[in-house]
């Protein structure tokens, strides 16, 4: 069975850095794109960007680029989300998904998803 | 970026009605690039239809999706108890992706 599995919840306070992990299970994990997604309190999907565990490609959403660095450890089947400096506005759950159909002209569809991380950000 | 409109926001049906939420585009989606995603409380969201049409695994055919370029539609036949959830589109053709608002289908 194909998993991904994320902490359930961090909290930090503003200016703090953190890192967020989802480790996928039960397929080979650095063949597929990894995506994150985000969910402010109460609102709806914001998709955030993309890596590739083979090879660390990775592409963002230029909304969220500058802000949050995404990476992957293909040697122990987990993607990251990591903040330098956390701010309120980055109070939210955080999803991880696995992507299909990746190719020209498609990031694909977000076949599997974690269960979320909720990151609370709070002085 | 593309926007996705989704309506209506809120849809209220009884058990066994059929429900037809609506996604349009600002601008056409490449090779029907569209999928629709339910959400429960407190859950991850789940893929329903990619490719506009296509089920995704393990999803019943009450669940159907339609359409093309700028308008698509999800419909569910016959709602059941399970059912009542929020539903997101998404297109995956032009970067980035992108979600509609949701549609939220509550009890009658």
């Amino acid at each position: 069975e194909v998993q991904l599995v994320q902490p359930g919840a961090e909290m930090r306070k503003p200016g703090e850095s953190l890192k967020i992990s989802c480790k996928g299970s039960g397929y080979n994990f650095r063949s597929y794109w990894i995506g994150w997604v985000r969910q402010m309190p109460g609102k709806g999907l914001e998709w955030m960007g993309i890596i590739y565990p083979g090879d660390s490609d990775t592409r963002y959403n230029p909304s969220f680029q500058g802000h949050v660095t995404i990476s992957a450890d293909k040697s122990i089947n987990t993607a990251y989300l990591q903040w330098g400096s956390l701010r309120a506005s980055d109070t939210a759950i955080y999803f991880c998904a696995r992507h299909l159909g990746f190719g020209t002209g498609s990031t694909g569809r977000l076949e599997t998803w974690g269960q979320g991380t909720l990151v609370t950000v709070s002085s | 970026e593309i926007v996705l409109t989704q309506s209506p926001g809120a849809l209220s049906l009884s058990p066994g009605k059929r429900a037809t939420l609506s996604c349009r585009a600002s601008q056409t989606i490449s090779i029907n690039y569209l999928a629709w995603y339910q959400q429960k409380p407190g859950q991850a969201p789940r893929l329903l239809i990619y490719g506009a049409s296509s089920w995704a695994t393990g999803i019943p055919d009450r669940f159907s999706g339609s359409g093309s370029g700028t308008d698509f539609t999800l419909t569910i036949s016959r709602l059941e108890s399970e059912d009542y959830a929020v539903y997101y589109c998404q297109q995956y053709g032009t970067f980035p992706p992108t979600f509609g608002g949701g549609t939220k289908v509550e009890i009658k």
